[in-house]
Parts: C-alpha cells; sequence; structure tokens
C-alpha cells in the first residue's frame, strides 16, 4: 500500500528558511519523481517545482526559482523541500506528491501547515 | 492568474451529469497528458484521471476525462452529495518546463 507522509507544521518568521520532509513507503522510491505543490488559505494549486525519478533532475516554478531547493535521499526515501527568505505571502498548506512519468501526481502527502508570522 | 482556465464552479442534481471544461493552449494540454485532482474540503487532492481518459484503481466509472485539441473535459455521472468538491486539471507546459494547474472548479450538488 502506498504512502506518502510529510512531515508536520511550521512556524517561521519572516526572512527565515523552511524545510518540510515527505516520506514514501510501499513501492519502489526511486522510480518515481516528487512535486510539491502549495496552496494559500482559500486559492487553488500552485506547482513550485519537482525532482525527476532515476537522476534526480529538478525543475522549479520561474517564480520560485533560487528560492527553492528540491532533494531527495534514497537511502531513506525521503524527499524534501527547503523555501528562503520567507515572507507572509508564502503562509500555505504544501504538498509532497510523488509524480509519476506522465506527470500525473498519483499519490499526495497529507499537507504541511507553513505559517509565516513575526 | 492560472495557465489553464476552468469554470469557477458548476452545479447539478443528485443523479444527473455534469461536465467540467478546461482550457489551455498547444504547449501543454495540446502537447501533453492531462490529469483531474479532487479535493474535499480539508483534505489533500485526490487523483482522478490521468494520461486524459485513465482512472486510477478505486475510482469508479461515474468519472470520465477526454481530450480534444487544447482542451480537455472531466464528467461526472449519476452526481451523490459526496462528490461535492473542487476539481482542478493539470499538465505538463513544455514552453514554462512546470505542471500548470487550473483555477479550480467547485462543484455542487443540489
Amino acid at each position: 500500500q502506498v504512502h506518502v507522509v510529510q512531515s508536520g507544521p511550521e512556524v517561521r518568521k519572516p526572512g527565515a528558511s523552511v524545510k518540510v520532509s515527505c516520506k514514501g513507503s510501499g513501492y519502489t522510491f526511486y522510480e518515481y519523481g516528487y512535486s510539491w505543490v502549495r496552496q494559500a488559505p482559500g486559492q487553488g494549486l500552485e506547482w513550485m517545482g519537482w525532482i525527476g525519478y532515476y537522476n534526480g533532475n529538478t525543475d522549479y516554478a520561474q517564480r520560485f526559482q533560487g528560492r527553492v531547493t528540491i532533494t531527495k535521499d534514497k537511502s531513506t526515501n525521503t524527499a524534501y523541500m527547503e523555501l528562503r527568505t520567507l515572507t507572509s505571502d508564502d503562509t500555505a498548506v504544501y504538498y509532497c506528491a510523488r509524480t509519476a512519468a506522465g506527470k500525473d501526481l498519483d499519490f499526495w502527502g497529507q499537507g504541511t501547515l507553513v505559517t509565516v508570522s513575526s | 492568474q492560472s495557465v489553464l482556465t476552468q469554470p469557477p464552479s458548476v452545479s447539478a442534481a443528485p443523479g444527473q451529469k455534469v461536465t467540467i471544461s478546461c482550457s489551455g493552449s498547444s504547449s501543454n494540454i495540446g502537447d501533453n497528458y492531462v490529469s483531474w485532482y479532487q479535493q474535499v474540503p480539508g483534505a489533500a487532492p485526490k487523483l482522478l484521471i490521468y494520461e486524459n481518459n485513465r482512472r486510477p484503481s478505486g475510482i469508479p466509472d461515474r468519472f470520465s476525462g477526454s481530450k480534444s485539441g487544447t482542451s480537455a473535459t472531466l464528467g461526472i455521472t449519476g452526481l451523490q452529495t459526496g462528490d461535492e468538491a473542487d476539481f482542478f486539471c493539470g499538465t505538463w507546459d513544455s514552453s514554462l518546463t512546470a505542471v500548470v494547474f487550473g483555477g479550480g472548479t467547485k462543484l455542487t450538488v443540489l
């Protein structure tokens, strides 16, 4: 049974960084990519970037270029998303989603609420 | 402003059918597979349709997807009150090298 489990809620001050983790189980971790999607309160889905299967290549949405880094650790079946220089506009639920070859996000984590407040 | 365009809301009575449209361009829908996601309030999105018209295991055949040119459509038949949710279309954009989503459509089952 496939499970994608994310780390818990975070609170940060403006200007700080946050790193969210996403652990996969029940399947072969390295055969899939991992996307990060965020959802601000009452808003739609916003794709931030992904790390590919096998070679670990990354693509980032233009608006997050230079501010986000997505990595993965095959030894622990865990993917990570680090977002830097946080502002209040970054307050959102951040989702990790297993990503198949056709770029469909087939299993999603439960979401991690990141609150940025002074 | 989302890259893909969806109607903000649709509604229909229980037992009826509803369709949700998703409009894009040649660099996204026109060139790549379309997926559809269902999000119940307070929960994570769930994959409903992938590769334009395929259903993951466990998704009932009341849900269907189609694509034509630069547009895609999600169809839901035999509506149930439990189908009330937000629905998002998504695809890869070859020019942006990014996954793009529609703004979402809220389904109300009257």
